[in-house]
């Protein structure tokens, strides 16, 4: 379909191996959103990327994580040398924020649920 | 304190119940102001943004109280298919005035009964 695709849906990784989470936005999307959600709290901002560019980072909970966005369409969200907190449901979310407009909706991904042993 | 807190729940109710859900968000300078529904091990979704004047989409109705810094969501006559997360969402944005974060409540849970 259209909509913002991740990959893999589900991931499971030992305690300190290296991830990688993948976000296709909807074509031609500028904004693009890292969400973190843990179990029964609302998700919560990693990361925001306006094509290319990394705006805000301010989420991101240790220098573990990274993300990148190098051609302004797919990005990818990278954990390093995992721990059992980073257990959780990752989202990306899209928007296409044309100049002028106002509350553009942020359509989200499936997640890919993280599993740390 | 949270910057988006809600009603913790969860909320049971009967097919046909009226429910109400409440909210309070601590950034004055918040601009922008949604309810998102998720539905178990599913990605949130845009139920309807929120106005000051406040809206009704069918059997939905926001509500937004700048002054009070208050949001509530409204469902009449409720439905099974009702049954879900909601998530009270603030958005602040940047001084470019460019699409921005969200900052979502905890959620409350809705389980609509036979």
């Amino acid at each position: 379909g259209a909509g913002v695709s991740q990959s893999p849906r589900y991931k499971v990784a030992k305690r300190g191996q290296d991830v990688a989470l993948r976000c296709d936005p909807i074509s031609g999307h500028v904004s693009l959103f890292w969400y973190q959600q843990a179990l029964g709290q609302g998700p919560e901002f990693l990361t925001y990327f306006q094509n290319e560019a990394q705006l805000d980072k301010s989420g991101l909970p240790s220098d573990r994580f990274f993300a990148e966005r190098p051609e302004g369409s797919v990005s990818t969200l990278k954990i390093q040398r995992t721990q059992q907190e980073d257990s959780a449901v990752y989202l990306c979310a899209s928007s296409s924020d044309p100049i002028g407009a106002d509350n553009q909706p942020q359509h989200f991904g499936d997640g890919t649920r993280l599993s740390i042993l | 304190r949270k910057e988006v807190e809600q009603d913790p729940g969860p909320f049971n109710v009967p097919e046909g119940a009226t429910v109400a859900f409440n909210c309070t968000y601590s950034n004055s300078a918040s601009q922008s102001f949604f309810w998102y529904r998720q539905d178990c091990r599913k990605e949130p979704k845009l139920l309807m943004s929120v106005y000051s004047s406040g809206n009704e989409d069918g059997r939905f109705t926001a509500q937004l109280n700048r002054a009070s810094q208050y949001i509530s969501l409204l469902i009449r006559d409720s439905k099974l298919s009702d049954s879900a997360t909601y998530l009270c969402v603030v958005m602040n944005k940047n001084r470019g005035g460019s699409n921005y974060k969200l900052t979502f409540g905890k959620g409350t849970l809705l389980t609509v009964n036979p």
